[in-house]
């Protein structure tokens, strides 16, 4: 069965720098599309952008492009999601979910745990 | 503001059918881009409920299901059960900008 594996939970003061994964279990995310979706506390979910591990080809949404930074390293089958410097309201669960694009509209068909990113001082 | 909207709160008491709407636009729904929704269930990652308005994906009971019509979509939960009480989200794309994915606000469902 494959999953998604999430890194664990972090506690960040603002203006310090993250990076957290998703890696597939037995290398299965060597050529998938994988996205990022966050869910602020108390809120909805909210689509970051997209990234395929084949050849790290890279969508992001308009609301997240420039405020983070999605990268994948297929030897390894992981994604990633980073910040260069986090704000108190990047705190949420942020989870990876494999998409399917071949639809007209994609679909997020398996997800990875969460993982959730506390921003304090 | 999301734009695909939900209620943000549904219930019903357990064997009852309980129904979700998503409402989008011309830009969205109405553009011919199709609805997916998926299920969130206490302190566990979201599931994929429905996919292409009216498909379940394997495992998922079938008294799970969607529809679509003009600019929205719904989800019906049939012989509702305490296991369904969780947050619906409903998923599409927007054709503005082209191709981005959007969400639903969130629908709580709480079984009686």
């Amino acid at each position: 069965e494959v999953r998604l594996v999430q890194s664990g939970a972090e506690v960040k003061k603002p203006g310090e720098s993250l990076k957290i994964s998703c890696k597939g279990s037995g290398n299965s995310l060597t050529s998938n599309w994988i996205g990022w979706v966050r869910q602020m506390p108390g809120k909805g979910l909210e689509w970051m952008g997209i990234i395929y591990t084949g050849d790290s080809e890279t969508r992001y949404s308009p609301s997240f492009q420039g405020q983070v930074t999605i990268s994948a390293d297929k030897s390894i089958s992981t994604a990633y999601l980073q910040w260069s410097s986090l704000k108190a309201s990047d705190t949420g669960i942020y989870y990876c979910a494999r998409h399917d694009i071949k639809s007209v509209t994609p679909m997020a068909d398996l997800w990875g745990q969460g993982t959730l990113v506390t921003v304090s001082s | 503001q999301s734009v695909l909207t939900q209620p943000p709160s549904v219930s019903g008491a357990p064997g009852q059918r309980v129904t979700i709407s998503c409402t989008g636009s011309s830009s969205n729904i109405g553009a011919g881009f199709d609805v997916h929704w998926y299920q969130i269930l206490p302190e566990t990652a979201p599931k994929l409920l429905i996919f292409d308005n009216n498909n379940r994906p394997s495992g998922v009971p079938d008294r799970f299901s969607g529809s679509k019509s003009g600019t929205s979509a719904s989800l019906a939960i049939t012989g509702l059960q305490a296991e369904d009480e969780a947050d619906y989200y409903c998923q599409s794309s927007d054709s503005s900008p082209s191709g981005s994915v959007i969400f639903g606000g969130g629908t709580k469902l709480t079984v009686l």
